[in-house]
């Protein structure tokens, strides 16, 4: 079957410190995988996609085929990341399928 | 340009009664989604639509109609709200041109069944 997993409902990390915020996916085919946030009080909108290798706000996520996952890093957090984080896979359809979401709280 | 918007922003229902959740998006997308947000369940597809005139189920269909009569708006029907359908729904769209696959999504509206 498909789909996407955040295993944290919630990380909470100081400023400064690393962030790696987790996703697995289950999809035997070659997948297309991105990355949503949802700041508070505004709509969800792209972070990040795998194909484009780019690196937004210092973010940064790599798909590991071999673990099936696409975990999101920073190396130190600022207090304006606090956010909802959304991994999502696209299987080859244009039906996406989104993990449960972890909040991220940066804290002071 | 708008991007995507949806009306109404919030709304609050008694069991059984009925409403239209509009989508209208200015991107020429082919493809527009209806998802609920609802806490520790993240994002879950009600429908979706690859083109006027067509629409499909998604992963949580029941008790939502929805109808694609014009490319730019996506109508979300609720023929008799139950307190379940409780949540936060939020429209998408996708364009179809080159690899670009990202989905552009509403504002949201918060619509509360008693």
């Amino acid at each position: 079957a498909q789909r996407v997993t955040q295993p944290e409902k919630l990380l909470s990390v100081f400023k400064g410190a690393p962030v790696e915020l987790k996703c697995n996916y289950s999809y035997s085919g070659s997948p297309e995988l991105f990355w949503y946030v949802q700041y508070s009080r505004q709509r969800l909108q792209l972070l990040l996609r795998h194909i484009s290798r780019e690196s937004i706000k210092g973010f940064t996520a790599d798909l590991n085929k071999g673990e099936t996952s696409f975990h999101l890093k920073k190396p130190f957090a600022q207090e304006e990341d606090s956010a909802m984080y959304y991994c999502a896979l696209l299987p080859g359809t244009y039906k996406y399928i989104f993990g449960t979401g972890t909040r991220l709280k940066v804290l002071a | 340009n708008a991007g995507v918007t949806q009306t109404p922003k919030f709304r609050v229902l008694k069991t059984g009664q009925s409403m239209t959740l509009l989508c209208a998006q200015d991107m020429n997308h082919e493809y527009m989604y209806w998802y609920r947000q609802d806490p520790g369940m993240g994002l879950r597809l009600i429908h979706y639509s690859v083109g006027e005139g067509t629409t499909a189920k998604g992963e949580v269909p029941d008790g939502y109609n929805v109808s694609r009569l014009k490319k730019q708006n996506f109508l979300l029907g609720l023929e008799s709200a139950a307190p379940s359908q409780t949540s936060v729904y939020f429209c998408a769209s996708t364009g179809t041109s080159g690899e670009n696959y990202e989905q552009y999504f509403g504002p949201g509206t918060r619509l509360t069944v008693t």
